[in-house]
């Protein structure tokens, strides 16, 4: 009832190219999105975040696009750079609470110059 | 400072051991975290304090896992007699007082690397 399932573990993107990476979750209750990006030997910083009550969000290159019925939302990053390789989590949480973030297990993004 | 910090940053212990990691977070931030992230594997929240309200342990995976936070500020996540399967990289957060707007958003220290021998 808790997880979020990420895909896939691993993605290899030209430089130029379109990153997507997929969550589903299953509560229901989750009412708030994040999108994390981590770097070797760092924690992870917050990307950006989506409530369900829109679509999509965008800012600069990343996108997230939420698709309530199905309860999965994705993380596109456009214009993918060699900066861009990290680790990314999706996340979800109930809002209003400070509860605690379920993460899914994680997408390390390889962009190649 | 003014993100979250954690020390060490680097732990070797031996099995058995105790070992404290501590975490000083984001001054004013009342809400607290510890994770667990695994080599490969998502972050595993562990506990969780919300100002002086009693914490959320529901995460930790055993007894031998603890933790305190002194005067709403400063916390310490301890594991006695530490195994192998406990290296991992543990992570603190914390985000803003509760009923801001931005209390969802959690900030992340750069984790205690523990290596159990």
């Amino acid at each position: 009832q808790q997880q979020v399932k990420q895909s896939p573990q691993s993605l290899i993107v030209q430089k130029g190219g379109i990153s997507i990476i997929n969550c589903a979750y299953e509560n229901t209750a989750f009412d708030y999105f994040p999108w994390y990006q981590q770097f070797p030997g760092k924690g992870p910083a917050l990307l950006i975040a989506i409530r369900p009550d829109v679509s999509e969000k965008k800012e600069g290159r990343f996108t997230i696009s939420f698709n309530k019925s199905a309860k999965q939302f994705s993380l596109h990053i456009m214009d993918s750079q060699p900066g861009d390789s990290a680790t990314y989590f999706c996340a979800a949480t109930i809002s209003g609470s400070a509860r605690q973030l379920t993460f899914g297990s994680g997408t390390q993004l390889t962009v190649l110059p | 400072g003014a993100g979250v910090s954690q020390s060490p940053s680097n732990k070797v212990t031996e099995k058995g051991k105790d070992v404290e990691l501590r975490c000083d977070p984001i001054s004013g931030h009342t809400a607290l975290y510890w994770y667990r992230q695994s080599l490969g594997q998502g972050l595993e929240f562990l506990i969780y304090f919300q100002g002086n309200s009693a914490p959320d342990k529901s995460g930790l995976p055993s007894d031998r896992f603890s933790a305190e936070r002194t005067g709403g500020s400063v916390s310490t996540l301890t594991i006695q007699r530490t195994q192998q399967e406990d290296s991992a990289v543990y992570l603190c957060a914390s985000s803003s007082r509760w009923g801001s707007t931005s209390q969802e958003t959690q900030y992340f220290g750069p984790g205690t690397r523990l290596l159990v021998l």
